[in-house]
């Protein structure tokens, strides 16, 4: 069965600094992956997706996510990180019948 | 605004009273999904629509849980006989036609916080 793991239950950065969040997968066959951000009392929103091709896919607000097929991963980035980015990040991968979904990483961005 | 929308927002009952929430998808979207999200973890899917023939119930589906969209348009999640492990939120997206089932994005609404007290 398809899964993803998120191996930081929080991660923190300083305002203006580069964020990463991190994301692996486990596929039989070709990884779908997503990327989805969550603020308090609402609901999943999409950052951006990778299908195939290029291997650094860029998504909505600026973000972007490298995937990486010989470490099996698919860390999500941003150059620079701004207080408002602070939320739930959900990094899933879509098997035939449903999205699977990982834990979660809280981001927390110090001004 | 045309995105996912959800009723109620919140829901408090007592146990082993009925609950009904609906969801209201993207209007030009055909697919639509039901997921459950507790505290600290990610969505888990519940069931699957393609307009209205429901294709897919996950076995978190027991049997005090169905889901109906009748005319292919809005849906509706209803728990019979509600337990306290029944509290979470309770999450629906919609998605698009015209990709293929696995590629396409999902779109999710506000979600339904449930409390079984």
């Amino acid at each position: 069965a398809q899964s993803v793991a998120q191996p930081e239950d929080q991660v923190n950065v300083a305002e203006g600094n580069p964020l990463t969040v991190k994301c692996t997968y486990s596929v039989s066959g070709n990884p779908y992956l997503f990327w989805y951000v969550q603020y308090p009392n609402r609901g999943l929103q999409f950052l951006l997706k990778y299908i195939t091709g290029d291997n650094l896919v860029k998504g909505s607000y600026g973000f972007e996510a490298e995937f990486n097929k010989s470490q099996t991963s698919f860390h999500l980035k941003k150059p620079s990180a701004l207080v408002s980015y602070s939320a739930l990040y959900f990094c899933a991968v879509r098997d035939l019948s449903d999205m699977r979904f990982g834990a979660g990483t809280r981001l927390t961005v110090n001004p | 605004d045309t995105g996912v929308s959800q009723n109620p927002r919140h829901k408090i009952t007592k146990r082993g009273q009925n609950v009904t929430f609906r969801c209201d998808p993207i209007s030009e979207h055909n697919r639509l999904y039901w997921y459950r999200q507790t505290l600290g973890q990610g969505p888990e899917f519940l069931t699957y629509f393609q307009n209205e023939a429901q294709l897919e119930k996950s076995r978190l589906l027991s049997d005090r849980f169905s889901a109906e969209r009748p005319k292919g348009s809005f849906s509706t999640l209803e728990i019979q006989r509600t337990e306290q492990g029944d509290s979470a939120m309770y999450l629906c997206a919609s998605s698009p036609s015209g990709l293929g089932r696995s590629t396409d994005t999902q779109y999710f609404g506000p979600g339904t916080r449930l409390t079984v007290l």
